[in-house]
């Protein structure tokens, strides 16, 4: 099985900050990777597919690169809505395997 | 307007089985793969099971593979998971997803998920 691992495991940043999360794969996944944003008592959110595809309404704030085995979220400019937790997710291979989450704290 | 709807979460005991649905409106059913996802309290996200859009395709996570079935039924716009010989690890939040066209499998719609306990 691909195995996902982000870091930081967390991360405190303020308002206005240009933050930087990443995601390593076990194995080449190409460009098959997804981030999505979790806030308390919601469900997940999808932010980015394919490592740097903006789903629709998200703002550009966001953006997504990499390939192979390395990726990386970068928030330009963070928001207070954007103190949550993100999560990577390889969509290679059909057991849609995710990171351990990068809680982005104030 | 895409929307998915849980229901079947309960408390059950350790062994016991489960099924759980989730009814989706705003898009073509059918036409579209559905993942399960969970979340264990206080823990990350957890991929369970994929199906394709004419049921084909499944697949499972090691954890739940031949404890756990999923299937939909097209014509009713439901997907289902059917989970037996439940753990107390399984306990979590059970999401389901729709899986984006295949050329960029993201999960781009979520429900609001269900609650499954498994405590004696």
């Amino acid at each position: 099985d691909i195995q996902m691992t982000q870091s930081p495991s967390s991360l405190s940043a303020s308002v206005g900050d240009r933050v930087t999360i990443t995601c390593r794969a076990s194995q080449s996944i190409s460009s098959y990777l997804n981030w999505y944003q979790q806030k308390p008592g919601e469900a997940p959110k999808l932010l980015i597919y394919a490592t740097s595809s903006l789903q629709s309404g998200v703002p550009s704030r966001f953006s997504g690169s990499g390939s192979g085995t390395q990726f990386t979220l970068t928030i330009s400019s963070l928001q207070p809505e954007d103190f949550a937790t993100y999560y990577c997710q390889q969509a290679y291979s059909p057991e849609y395997t995710f990171g351990q989450g990068t809680i982005l704290e104030i | 307007e895409v929307q998915l709807l849980e229901s079947g979460g309960a408390l059950v005991q350790p062994g016991g089985s489960l099924r759980l649905s989730c009814a989706a409106s705003g898009f073509t059913f059918s036409n579209y793969a559905m993942s399960w996802v969970r979340q264990a309290p206080g823990k990350g996200l957890e991929w369970v099971s994929f199906i394709s859009g004419g049921s084909v395709s499944t697949h499972y996570a090691d954890s739940v593979k031949g404890r756990f079935t999923v299937s939909r039924d097209n014509s009713k716009n439901t997907l289902f998971l059917q989970m037996s010989t439940l753990r107390a690890e399984d306990t979590a939040i059970y999401y389901c997803a729709k899986v984006m066209v295949p050329a960029a499998p993201g999960f781009d719609y979520w429900g609001q998920g269900t609650l499954v306990t498994v405590s004696s």
